[in-house]
């Protein structure tokens, strides 16, 4: 199985500042065949389910602020926020698909208002 | 508007039985893959089970296999688990989720909470 990690566990930035997620896996999720990182990223706010923010790494969903972006390739991804709001306090999970089952999910990362 | 609606939780004793149902709007259901993702109290995120649109593919985490079955009926536009044996460490807010172009999890049902306690 692909085992995700992320950095740092939880971070604290000021409003309107810059807000950076770090996502590794243990192998690389890149498909040579399409050139195409399997990775996606969720946001998760308190008492709610998760949402889908980025998949294929960089591509935002349908309706996602474009604050939110994500970048990498291969086996380290980044998860940024280039102006932190007050609604965007959650947890922020990425996760892999390329080898599937299981799709596996990185551990987590608490971003808070400084 | 895609909407995915859990129910069937519970509190259930170690050993016990208990039916998930999430029923599906708002998409066609027959033409998507459908997972159960869980979530233990204050914990991550832990993908239980798949299964394609047509229920020919179906798959589980190592932690469940054997006692959970995941199941659908197109024709309600519903998605199951069928979980037994169940134990403690399944304790969790149970999700239903559903597949995008490749195994992203698109939408999310807003969870059915199981409690495994005696």
């Amino acid at each position: 199985d692909i085992v995700m990690t992320q950095s740092p566990d939880s971070l604290a930035v000021s409003l309107g500042e810059r807000a950076t997620i770090n996502c590794k896996s243990s192998q690389s999720v890149l498909y040579s065949s399409n050139n195409k990182n399997y990775l996606a990223w969720y946001q998760q706010k308190p008492g709610q389910p998760p949402k889908l923010l980025i998949y294929w790494a960089s591509t935002r969903e349908s309706g996602v602020p474009d604050r939110f972006s994500g970048s990498g390739s291969g086996t380290d991804f980044t998860l940024t926020i280039s102006s932190l709001q007050a609604e965007d306090v959650a947890v922020y999970y990425c996760q892999q698909y390329y080898s599937t089952p299981p799709v596996t999910f990185g551990p987590g990362t608490k971003v808070d208002i400084k | 508007e895609v909407q995915l609606v859990e129910s069937g939780g519970g509190l259930v004793k170690p050993g016990g039985s208990l039916r998930l149902s999430c029923a599906a709007s708002g998409f066609t259901f027959s033409s998507y893959s459908m997972n159960w993702v869980r979530q233990a109290p204050g914990k991550g995120l832990e993908w239980v089970s798949s299964i394609s649109s047509s229920s020919s593919y179906i798959y589980y985490a190592d932690s469940v296999k054997g006692r959970f079955t995941i199941s659908r009926d197109n024709a309600k536009n519903s998605l199951y688990l069928q979980m037994n044996s169940l134990r403690a460490e399944d304790t969790a807010v149970y999700y239903c989720a559903r597949s995008g172009e490749e195994q992203w999890l698109g939408n999310w049902g807003q969870g059915t909470l199981v409690t495994v306690s005696s």
